[in-house]
């Protein structure tokens, strides 16, 4: 079946300009969870939803980086202002239940170039 | 979570068995040893998980010291696709409600280099 997708694959933007990174879960896997990964470095947690809400967002850096879930589906990651710091594969992951965290299914991620 | 060590490079020979090594010595009881790899431009992968059992499946096998200090994961035939970086993830277990278990920590990783 298909697996997470997230769009865009890449994305340039200039410094200060507001982003939205979207993705798509596998259908009916209920927790979702977005990562940020620098160059050189493991992927870090940033925010983890279970259905619509977010019960984990500690990991966002600041609060120009907001997510939502509205439907317990699809997710979208907003920066706002961005900076060239942000600049990073946004990768987002999914797994069945709250119950089930075993593996989690990674998408491909978007890179993210602030200029 | 426990904190983990894992060397930044190792080179295998195609068809040779990459053993990849892993240390977790503040590892705590209730906390499993995942492992994840990540092939260029792509996302993590799940490899495999256990407790204190050795474990196999269609992937790998992990072997996990009786202290559960460490643990070696074995690709028992590497193939140049499974160049990659490997992660070496400990973790608190499901139902856990007092830790954060859903979260990946993720460190650098090894960088596996399987040559022809």
């Amino acid at each position: 079946g298909a697996g997470v997708s997230q769009t865009p694959s890449n994305k340039v933007t200039e410094k200060g300009k507001y982003v939205e990174l979207r993705c798509d879960p596998i259908s009916g896997h209920t927790a979702l969870y977005w990562y940020r990964q620098s160059l050189g470095q493991g992927p870090e947690f940033l925010i983890y939803f279970q259905g619509t809400g977010a019960a984990d967002d500690s990991g966002l850096p600041n609060d120009r980086f907001f997510a939502v879930r509205p439907e317990g589906s699809v997710s979208t990651l907003k920066i706002q202002r961005t900076e060239r710091g942000d600049s990073a594969v946004y990768l987002c992951a999914s797994s069945p239940n709250r119950v089930n965290y075993n593996e989690q299914f990674f998408g491909p991620g978007t890179r993210l170039t602030v200029l | 979570d426990a904190k983990t060590t894992q060397p930044p490079s190792m080179d295998c020979a195609e068809g040779r068995a990459a053993n990849l090594p892993c240390n977790h010595s503040t590892i705590s009881g209730n906390e499993y040893v995942y492992w994840y790899r990540q092939i260029h431009s792509q996302g993590p992968q799940y490899i495999i998980h256990g407790l204190k059992n050795n474990e196999t499946n269609e992937m790998a096998s992990l072997i996990i010291t009786e202290d559960r200090k460490s643990s070696t994961l074995i690709l028992p035939h590497a193939t140049l696709r499974d160049t990659a970086v490997y992660y070496c993830i400990v973790r608190s277990g499901l139902g856990n409600s007092g830790g954060s278990n859903y979260k990946l920590t993720f460190g650098k990783g090894t960088l596996l280099t399987v040559n022809p």
